[in-house]
């Protein structure tokens, strides 16, 4: 069964931080991971898409690596903002058989960024 | 580029009644969209597939009688939700995968999203 996990399931933290999430995944036979954003009552924004044969990707303040072998990624959040305060969800998008094209959402980690 | 529109974004029903929530890719053609449920400070569990020109394909435990899934287009897919009781109410957010510019095969691009619906039936 594919299960993706992410650690921690809440974080908070002082404005200015430097900040890692962590998402975990069982079948490493993964096509690509996904990075999102959700703010309460609202959809999901892309952060970051990170394909198999990439390590990392970048974007502004965030940075998100993949390690296919060991089932883990990780966003990193520089220099943390209140405006950064959300929930981040990583997806793990599969190719092969009955999961083609899906996407396995983990629980997500609620950041908080005060002031 | 790559947005989906998602309306409506709010709808309250009455027991019984039927609601419709649309899915509209608005600058690309999506032949595959999928829906999903969100219910409150949970993720997101995917209810279907939505394949432009052919049935839906649902995921276990998800009643394709009560969740009716129309792709006519390669621009709109629709959610029906028939019959709709109290325990229907919850998030529902469409997915939609931009095709890679060039490219005539599938290949996984970043999956958007629309901003969700929230359904509540009293």
């Amino acid at each position: 069964k594919q299960e993706v996990t992410q650690i921690p399931a809440a974080l908070s933290v002082p404005e200015g931080e430097n900040l890692v999430l962590n998402c975990s995944f069982t079948d490493s036979a993964i096509y690509n991971l996904q990075w999102f954003r959700q703010d309460p009552g609202k959809g999901l924004t892309s952060l970051l898409l990170i394909q198999s044969s990439q390590r990392e990707q970048t974007s502004g303040r965030l940075n998100a690596s993949l390690d296919k072998s060991s089932g883990r990624s990780t966003l990193y959040i520089a220099a943390s903002q209140p405006g950064d305060s959300a929930t981040y969800l990583c997806a793990a998008i599969y190719a092969g058989g009955t999961s083609y094209g899906k996407l396995t959402f983990g629980q997500g980690t609620i950041l908080t960024v005060h002031p | 580029g790559a947005v989906v529109s998602q309306h409506p974004s709010r709808v309250i029903c009455k027991s019984g009644t039927s609601v419709k929530i649309e899915c509209r890719s608005l600058d690309f053609q999506a032949t595959t969209m999928f829906w999903y449920r969100q219910f409150p400070k949970q993720s997101l569990m995917l209810m279907a597939t939505s394949n432009e020109g052919s049935k839906a394909t649902y995921e276990q435990g998800v009643e394709k009688d009560k969740f009716l899934i129309n792709h006519a287009s390669l621009t709109l897919s629709t959610l029906t939700v028939t019959s709709a009781h109290p325990e229907d109410s919850s998030f529902y957010i469409c997915s939609a995968r931009p095709p890679s510019p060039g490219q005539g095969r599938w290949r996984p691009y970043g999956y958007t999203f629309g901003s969700g619906t929230r359904l509540t039936v009293v």
